[in-house]
C-alpha cells in the first residue's frame, strides 16, 4: 500500500531554515508528482508547490517563491521540502502528498501524516 | 490565481440529515474539482475527484456534482463519522487552491 512517512516535529527560531523529508513506499516513486501543503493552526489548506519525482522539475506558489526549495532523491524514494527565513506565521503542519490521476485530471490521493513546524523565539 | 469559495463556512446538522456544501470557483474550471474530508488532528482524506468520482472506499452517501464555476458535495444521510471539515480544491491549474473549508458539526 502507498505510504508517505514524514520526518518529525521541528522547532525553529525566526530566520532559521527547516528541511522536512517524506519517504515514499508502495509504488514506483518516479511515476507520480508530489505536492506540499501547509496548514496553519486552526486554518485551512495552502498549497506550497509541486515536484516531479521523475525529472525534478518544480512549480512553486508565489507566496513561497525565493524561500522554498523542493527536491527529491530517487535512490531513496524520498522528497524534501526546505523553507528558509522562517517567520512566526510559518508555524503549522506541513504535508507531503502524492498525486493521483492522469490526463490532466489530478488530485491529492495520498497524504503523509504531517510534520509540525513551530517557529518561535 | 483561482479563488475557491465554500458555503457555508460552518453547518450544524443531525444524524440522518441530508447536507449540501457548495463550492464556487472564481473562473471556470470545467470538472477539475476535488473534495477532501479532514478530521481533527488528521491529514485530509480524498473523498471525490473530478467533480463526481468517489474515491475507493468512500460510502455511497457521498456524491458530487457541478461544472464550470459551481459545485456541490452532498451527504445523503449523515452518519456520526461524517462530522468533520470538508474542503474543495481545484486542479485546473497552478497554484492549486482550496476552499476555506466547511466545518460540519453535530446539532
Amino acid at each position: 500500500q502507498v505510504q508517505l512517512v514524514q520526518s518529525g516535529a521541528e522547532e525553529k527560531k525566526p530566520g532559521a531554515s527547516v528541511k522536512v523529508s517524506c519517504k515514499a513506499s508502495g509504488y514506483t516513486f518516479t511515476t507520480y508528482g508530489l505536492s506540499w501543503v501547509r496548514q496553519a493552526p486552526g486554518q485551512g489548506l495552502e498549497w506550497m508547490g509541486w515536484i516531479s519525482a521523475y525529472t525534478g522539475d518544480t512549480v512553486y506558489a508565489q507566496n513561497f517563491q525565493g524561500r522554498l526549495t523542493l527536491t527529491r532523491d530517487t535512490s531513496t524514494s524520498t522528497a524534501y521540502m526546505e523553507l528558509r527565513s522562517l517567520r512566526s506565521d510559518d508555524t503549522g503542519v506541513y504535508y507531503c502528498i502524492r498525486e493521483g490521476g492522469s490526463g490532466g485530471y489530478y488530485f491529492f490521493a495520498y497524504w503523509g501524516q504531517g510534520t509540525l513546524v513551530t517557529v518561535s523565539s | 490565481e483561482i479563488q475557491m469559495t465554500q458555503s457555508p463556512s460552518s453547518l450544524s446538522a443531525s444524524v440522518g440529515d441530508r447536507v449540501t456544501i457548495t463550492c464556487r470557483a472564481s473562473q471556470s474550471i470545467g470538472t477539475y474539482l476535488n473534495w477532501y474530508q479532514q478530521k481533527p488532528g488528521k491529514a485530509p482524506n480524498l473523498l471525490i475527484y473530478t467533480t463526481s468520482t468517489l474515491q475507493s472506499g468512500v460510502p455511497l452517501r457521498f456524491s458530487g456534482s457541478g461544472s464550470g464555476t459551481d459545485f456541490t458535495l452532498t451527504i445523503s444521510s449523515l452518519q456520526p463519522e461524517d462530522f468533520a471539515t470538508y474542503y474543495c480544491q481545484q486542479s485546473y491549474n497552478t497554484p492549486r487552491t482550496f476552499g476555506q473549508g466547511t466545518k460540519l458539526e453535530i446539532k
